[in-house]
């Protein structure tokens, strides 16, 4: 099985700050890798793909780079509404593992 | 535009089994770029995938589910159901249902959601 592996767990930022996720993989999933964000009492939202091509409507300060195990999301300008919990999943091979989360709480 | 919605009862008794429906609406649950996940979510805890199914009956599982989870897919309603049995305190979480969109073969990222439905299992 293969395990992703985030970090950190909580991250705590102000309004403004450029904010880095990674995401690692077990074994190589090519960029079978995919992002969403999470808010509470809300399911999960997509926020991008192929680890990084980023889904309609999600805004450009959201990117995604990195192939084989490390994958990384950046959010390039931090906003309020951007104070969430954000999974990784990858999607390699007829199975799909989620990263245990990282939370983006506010300094 | 495409909806999931689970439905099922909330309430489950340890030892019996966990019974959830997903019905999909504003499309068809036979695309052929499409499959169809179950994920659950124990409170305050990350996100765990239970399986997966193509309208053929393609069934894919968590490992560490497999032997109690049972994933069908009813093409004529536009439904997928997920079983659990034996289920424990610890099964208690919310269950999502949700479209698993193909990258390719056995390949796919979750891209529409249910609500989630929450299952507590309790005596």
């Amino acid at each position: 099985d293969i395990e992703m592996t985030q970090s950190p767990s909580t991250l705590s930022a102000s309004v403004g700050d450029r904010v880095t996720i990674t995401c690692r993989a077990s074994q190589s999933i090519r960029t079978r890798l995919a992002w969403y964000q999470q808010k509470p009492g809300k399911a999960p939202k997509l926020l991008m793909h192929l680890a990084s091509t980023l889904e309609s409507g999600v805004p450009s300060r959201f990117s995604g780079s990195g192939s084989g195990t490390e994958f990384t999301l950046t959010i390039s300008s931090l906003q309020p509404d951007d104070f969430a919990t954000y999974y990784c999943q990858q999607y390699n091979s007829y199975s799909a593992t989620f990263g245990q989360g990282t939370k983006v709480e506010i300094k | 535009q495409l909806q999931v919605q689970e439905s099922g009862p909330g309430l489950v008794k340890p030892s019996e089994t966990l019974s959830l429906t997903c019905t999909v609406s504003g499309g068809s649950i036979t695309t052929s770029t499409s499959y169809w996940g179950w994920i659950r979510q124990p409170p305050g805890k990350g996100l765990e995938w239970i399986g997966s199914i193509y309208y053929t009956g393609s069934k894919y599982y968590n490992p560490s589910l497999r032997s109690r989870a049972t994933i069908s897919v009813d093409t004529s309603k536009n439904q997928f159901s997920l079983k659990l049995s034996s289920v424990t305190a610890a099964d208690t979480a919310v269950y999502f249902c949700a479209r698993g969109q193909m990258s390719e073969i056995g390949s796919y990222y979750f891209d529409y959601w249910g609500q989630g439905a929450l299952v507590t299992v309790s005596s």
